[in-house]
């Protein structure tokens, strides 16, 4: 079964700091996505990568960065955190073939809270 | 603009009832997407289809390209099948996922 971790359930940071979410899936996945989900919006695209090195900007990458160093692991950074990117951040993986082609396995999400 | 919608957004159902979601898209797909996401946030990919019907166990899912619209099946429901189903589509062209925004099901004992 795939797995896809994310390092944290719940998150509570300050307005200002620099927030990390680590997404780590052990299926060798060629594709990672980063979303985030608020209620009556759905899921929306923040940064996808399709290989190692590689990310390309989704519908919202205002405020956010990532880095994928290595193949099982996509980091999702917000540089300086504020109110507004409160939210369920959840990530994705999935195999190469056309890069929608195959199903997403999601992570347990990780449910962040900035003050 | 919504390329994905889905109805109904909340549905309450006793147990043992038939139960259907809806879903139409806008855009030319090469594959359809059932999600199912449970309180505390991990979404579980139900299906993935596109064309025809598929079923596993007492859920069926069916698309009609022409039509552009998909329905989720959930035969003699039971309250461990509340959840928020979402659908979702891969388009024929670009490389994003469009996403609906989910059908909330409650199922009653």
């Amino acid at each position: 079964d795939v797995k896809v971790t994310q390092s944290s359930r719940y998150l509570v940071k300050r307005t200002g700091e620099k927030v990390f979410l680590e997404c780590v899936q052990d299926m060798d996945h060629e594709n990672m996505f980063w979303y985030r989900q608020d209620p009556g919006l759905g899921l929306r695209l923040i940064y996808f990568s399709y290989d190692v090195k590689m990310k390309e900007k989704g519908d919202i990458p205002e405020g956010y960065s990532v880095s994928r160093e290595k193949k099982e692991r996509f980091s999702l950074i917000l540089e300086s955190a504020s109110t507004n990117q409160t939210s369920m951040y959840l990530c994705a993986s999935s195999f190469e073939g056309g890069v929608c082609n195959s199903p997403l396995h999601f992570g347990n999400g990780t449910r962040l809270t900035v003050t | 603009k919504n390329e994905v919608e889905q109805s109904p957004q909340n549905l309450t159902a006793q147990e043992g009832e038939f139960i259907t979601i809806n879903c139409s898209y806008s855009v030319g797909i090469s594959a359809l997407h059932w999600l199912q996401q449970h309180p505390g946030g991990g979404i579980v990919s139900l299906f993935m289809l596109s064309s025809g019907k598929k079923k596993h166990g007492r859920l069926i899912a069916t698309i009609n390209i022409q039509e552009k619209h998909s329905s989720l099946h959930i035969t003699a429901s039971h309250p461990r099948d509340s959840a928020v189903y979402i659908c979702a589509v891969s388009p024929d062209t670009g490389n994003q996922f469009y996403f609906g925004t989910g059908t909330s099901l409650t199922v009653i004992p």
